[in-house]
């Protein structure tokens, strides 16, 4: 079975300082991994994915997520926020069974002026 | 890139009417797509994964009679809420999947449905 845990519910950070968005899997495979961002009322839009190709993924708007088997990770990094960062962000992880996709509970990211 | 389109975006009506919720795939074919309903302040639960030219697939606990899912072409699938009450108050969320089973979905911006 797949899953994903993300570890804060909320997280928040001052504007120009770094991002940190936790997540853990569990797969029964070796997994494809996501990272969607979603703004108010809004649809979800892919970050980046990580599909067993390198294990550092680069996503739009500075994002960056690094896929580490050994400690079952799939966090997602920012250098520096911005305030238009500022929505809540899910990990998903997908069933290559069933091409399901599961979602993490989410993580609001407020960015502090 | 890849786009998908749902509409209508917000939808407000008297309990006991029928609510159709449309999600296209704008530039590129998808044989399947994905229903899901979001409350507030919480994570996506698929619903239903909608398949075309077949019968959909529900999650448990989905009614297939309440949430009626039609697929009939590679670029749309419908939700129809029969008989919405206040209870089916949430956020749909459509999603298209692309070609092999590790591709990213591509989803909708939602449709915020409110049953007075």
């Amino acid at each position: 079975a797949q899953s994903v845990t993300q570890l804060d519910s909320h997280v928040s950070v001052s504007e120009g300082t770094p991002v940190l968005l936790r997540c853990n899997y569990s797969s029964s495979y070796s997994p494809s991994l996501f990272w969607y961002v979603q703004h108010p009322n809004k649809g979800l839009q892919l970050l980046l994915k990580y599909t067993s190709a390198a294990t550092l993924v680069k996503g739009i708007n500075g994002f960056e997520a690094e896929f580490k088997k050994s400690e079952t990770s799939f966090h997602l990094t920012k250098p520096s926020a911005h305030m238009s960062d500022a929505a809540e962000y899910f990990c998903v992880v997908l069933s290559y069974n069933f091409n399901k996709f599961y979602f993490g509970s989410g993580t609001k990211l407020n960015v502090k002026p | 890139g890849a786009v998908v389109s749902q509409h209508p975006s917000w939808v407000i009506c008297k309990s006991g009417t029928s609510v159709k919720i449309e999600c296209r795939s704008l530039d590129f074919q998808a044989t399947t797509m994905f229903w899901y309903r979001q409350f507030p302040k919480q994570s996506l639960m698929l619903m239903a994964t909608s398949n075309e030219g077949s019968k959909a697939t529900y999650e448990q606990g989905v009614e297939k009679d309440k949430f009626l899912i039609n697929h009939a072409s590679l670029t749309l699938s419908t939700l129809t809420v029969t008989s919405a009450h206040p209870e089916d108050s949430s956020f749909y969320i459509c999603s298209a999947g692309e070609g092999n089973s590790n591709q990213p979905q591509h989803f909708g911006d939602g449709t915020r449905l409110s049953i007075l």
